[in-house]
This record gives structure tokens, C-alpha cells and sequence, in this order.
């Protein structure tokens, strides 16, 4: 099956850039999208499609594929997008929802 | 909007069946999965179910214990798990499938069922 691999947590000072990337092999040939979960809440899509934003998302949020990692960019990080962060893809060899182990952002 | 069923307690050993109610849109026109997230740990995708069609797709792990249904006249999905074990305790989200350039992705999420299995 299908394999995404994500760092457990990521760091960032309010203000600054957050990065955090999703590997899979050849990952650039595929679509990822992004879901932000908050402590006790449903998770949230934030950017679908590798790049586009859902209507209401903050254009902070924005996303990169290509080659073996996907990559999501929270600019100017705020202490509201402390929260834990999935990528997804839809992988049809497999079982089709292919989720990465989650990323943990903590706004410093 | 997506509303789901309460949160349920089951012995071992029980099935549970859970329910999602869509309002405000063509319910025929998505398809919906269940998505559960046991406590700590991440997302992991269950089932599958066409809007339109009721073709379904189960995840590998759960085959032959998890069957999902739905009614479209009351816009409801259903996804019932059996033989429960105490590894099955978990939140359960019901997500709307949309389709993308190159497959599917979850643009509305339920609140979540959380499901206890627990003697």
C-alpha cells in the first residue's frame, strides 16, 4: 500500500513561515490535500489539489508537489494555526484514502 | 452541513452503527466515507460509499466487518461495524467525498461519533 510519511512536529515563531512536507514515492504524480485539526474539533481541508485553497481559507495557506514530497506553507504563522496537520492522497491501486501520519504544529 | 449520530458505548464483541444526516445540498451528488481517529493517533480512512449509485469500498483491514448504507430519501449515510473490539474504540467522522484532478478528497467534515468498546 501506499506510503506517506510526515515529520511528528513542526515549529514555528508567529510571523515566520511553517513548513511541513508529506513523502511518498513519486508523490509529485499524484494530488495531495491538506487538513488542519484542531484539539477536539473535525479535521479542516485547507488546500486541495496540491495547491488551491477551499473558499474561507486564509491565502497563507498555500501548498507545492513535486517529486518525492508535497510540501504545505503556512505564511506569516499565527498562534490560530496551532493544530495538527494530515496530508491525503487518493491512491486507486489500494485502499483509495491514503492519509500521512499527521504533523503537529506548535506556533513558538 | 453534516450531522452525526451520538456517541455509543458497546461490549466487545458488538456491532454499532452509526448515522450521518446531510442538509443543504444534492446528497446524491457526493459520495461519503467514514474516517476514524483512535485516541493520540491519526486519521485512517474505513469506507466509502457513491451518493448516487450506493457502490461501496471498504478498506482491506475491515472487509467482511464493516458495511455501509445509505437512504437517499433522508439523506443519510450509515456505516455499521461488527465483531468490536476494544481497538475499534474511536472518533468516527463521516466525510464528504469531492472529486479532484486525480481522485478524491474530504471537503466536509461530520463532528464526530466517538465510539467506546469497553466491558
Amino acid at each position: 500500500s501506499y506510503v506517506l510519511t510526515q515529520p511528528p512536529s513542526v515549529s514555528a515563531a508567529p510571523g515566520k513561515t511553517a513548513r511541513i512536507t508529506c513523502g511518498g514515492s513519486d508523490i509529485g504524480s499524484k494530488t495531495v490535500h491538506w487538513y488542519q485539526q484542531k484539539p477536539g474539533q473535525a479535521p479542516v481541508l485547507v488546500v486541495y489539489d496540491s495547491s488551491d485553497r477551499p473558499s474561507g481559507i486564509p491565502e497563507r495557506f498555500s501548498g507545492s508537489n513535486s517529486g518525492n514530497t508535497a510540501t504545505l506553507i503556512i505564511s506569516r504563522v499565527e498562534a490560530g494555526d496551532e493544530a495538527d496537520y494530515y496530508c491525503q492522497v487518493w491512491d486507486s491501486d489500494n485502499d483509495p484514502w491514503v492519509f500521512g501520519g499527521g504533523t503537529q504544529l506548535t506556533v513558538l | 452541513q453534516v450531522v452525526q449520530s451520538g456517541a455509543e458505548l458497546k461490549m466487545p464483541g458488538a456491532s454499532v452503527k452509526v448515522s450521518c444526516k446531510a442538509s443543504g445540498y444534492a446528497f446524491s451528488s457526493h459520495g461519503f466515507s467514514w474516517v476514524r481517529q483512535a485516541p493520540g493517533r491519526g486519521l485512517e480512512w474505513m469506507a466509502f460509499i457513491n451518493g448516487y449509485s450506493g457502490a461501496t469500498n471498504y478498506a482491506r483491514k475491515l472487509q467482511g466487518r464493516v458495511t455501509m448504507t445509505n437512504d437517499i430519501s433522508t439523506s443519510t449515510a450509515y456505516m455499521e461495524l461488527r465483531s468490536l473490539t476494544v481497538d475499534d474504540t474511536a472518533i468516527y467522522f463521516c466525510a464528504r467525498g469531492q472529486s479532484g484532478k486525480k481522485g478524491w478528497y474530504f471537503d466536509l467534515w461530520g463532528s464526530g461519533t466517538l465510539v467506546t468498546v469497553s466491558s
